[in-house]
């Protein structure tokens, strides 16, 4: 089956530092990646889509100023929080797609700890 | 925003089917139901997903109505690994590719 993956899976960070995330399709060729953020006891909110090689469109709300993605070639796409703030602690999760395929294939998650 | 309904929890035995119910009575013509399930503190996995016909994989049956505004996922024999919040994803909720999630519903599979 698909597989993709994140580095790193946890990440401690102080206040005013940026991490950068990435989000790998290790199997398959993905033509669009998707950023996903997730606090607790709550569901997936969309942050932004990223197809290779043009810019990422953010979700309404979403700074893209802020959350910085790369979407650099068809099996590696990076999530950027810049100036990281304690309010940006959260699980974040990115998605594969791959042109021909309906479903998407999520990474196991990166849970982002801003102290 | 996704505009499906599912109740908020559910419970189930080992070894029997799980039937997961979901509502989505504004979905047009060439929406597509997907499903898929969250393991506490891991990625989305996708289920299943289909259009008008009843879907079979490895994983689970997807019934869908005549009418298309609801649909069940059927875990035939869901298993304790089978605890997860189960999301379903129809009108609205899937655009261009894109997925948004509602909140799903929790199934624990007890022993």
């Amino acid at each position: 089956g698909a597989v993709v993956s994140q580095h790193p899976s946890w990440v401690i960070c102080k206040s005013g530092t940026s991490v950068k995330i990435e989000c790998r399709s290790l199997d398959f060729q993905a033509t669009t990646m998707f950023w996903y953020r997730q606090f607790p006891k709550q569901s997936l909110m969309l942050m932004a889509t990223s197809n290779e090689g043009s810019k990422a469109t953010y979700e309404q709300g979403v700074e893209k100023d802020k959350f910085l993605i790369n979407h650099a070639s068809l099996t590696l796409s990076t999530l950027t929080v810049t100036s990281a703030h304690p309010e940006d602690s959260s699980f974040y999760i990115c998605s594969a797609k791959s042109g021909i395929l309906y479903e998407q294939y999520f990474g196991p998650g990166t849970r982002l700890t801003v102290t | 925003d996704a505009k499906t309904t599912q109740p908020p929890s559910m419970d189930c035995a080992e070894g029997r089917a799980a039937n997961l119910p979901c509502n989505h009575s504004t979905i047009s013509g060439n929406e597509y139901v997907y499903w898929y399930r969250q393991i506490h503190s891991q990625g989305p996995q996708y289920i299943i997903h289909g259009l008008k016909n009843n879907e079979t994989n490895e994983m689970a049956s997807l019934i869908i109505t005549e009418d298309r505004k609801s649909s069940t996922l059927i875990l035939p024999h869901a298993t304790l690994r089978d605890t997860a919040v189960y999301y379903c994803i129809g009108p609205g909720g899937s655009t261009l590719g894109r997925l948004y999630f509602g909140r799903g519903t929790q199934l624990t599979v007890w022993p």
